[in-house]
């Protein structure tokens, strides 16, 4: 079975600050892919950053970058220089056998 | 070039009743998934639409159902509602289906059910 696991409900971060978001997955699949989503207050989910599982290299994305460790099955999302629109319910996400795997989802608070 | 739309943005229905929500693509795009939201159960897939064809379901009753227009229009169906039903539906729409390329999400319909 696909399964994704965000054990952080709820984090906050310090305006212009660095914060990690945790995912973890499991699939018995080899290739395979996964994104981070972010769903801001007014509900339109937005892509945020995909990484190949064939791929070792880390995606980035400007100031969104992630730690890919496949053999651990772990994909955290690290967003610096944290701004207030980054405020959102952030999704981690697998997609394999055709179909999209999310996780429960992170709020992410950002203080002024 | 317009997004995602779906609607309506908020429906109330009664238990028992059915319920068809509308998702617009992105023009060009021939793909078309749902997924339901809600608090507890966080986002779960319901189905995807390719060419006018289901490509892929979830895990959910035969009450939950869908089609996708030859313009790539897709409703999705809800009949006999129940209360657990009430949720966010979202759709979302990529160019191939693939997940090679994003997927590029609506603003949702809130549906409550009393």
């Amino acid at each position: 079975a696909q399964t994704v696991t965000q054990s952080q409900p709820e984090m906050s971060v310090q305006e212009a600050e660095t914060v990690t978001l945790s995912c973890t997955y499991d699939t018995s699949e080899s290739d395979y892919y996964l994104f981070w989503y972010k769903q801001p207050p007014s509900r339109q989910m937005i892509l945020v950053i995909r990484q190949e599982a064939y791929k070792q290299q880390n995606a980035t994305e400007n100031r969104f970058s992630v730690n890919f460790q496949k053999a651990a099955k772990s994909f955290s999302l690290k967003i610096s220089d944290s701004q207030l629109g980054d405020a959102a319910m952030y999704f981690c996400a697998l997609y394999n056998f055709n179909k999209f795997y999310f996780g429960s989802g992170t709020k992410l608070n950002v203080k002024p | 070039k317009a997004g995602v739309t779906q609607t309506p943005r908020y429906l109330i229905k009664t238990r028992g009743q059915q319920v068809t929500l509308s998702c617009s693509p992105i023009s060009g795009h021939r793909s078309v998934s749902w997924y339901q939201q809600t608090p507890g159960q966080g986002l779960q897939f319901l189905f995807e639409y390719f060419s006018e064809t289901q490509r892929n379901k979830g895990n959910f009753p035969g009450r939950f159902s869908g089609r996708q227009f030859s313009n790539s229009r897709s409703e999705m169906n809800v009949s006999t509602l129940e209360l657990g039903d009430s949720a966010l539906y979202l759709c979302a729409s990529s160019a191939t289906g693939t997940a090679l390329y994003e997927q590029y999400f609506g603003p949702g319909t809130r549906l409550t059910v009393t």
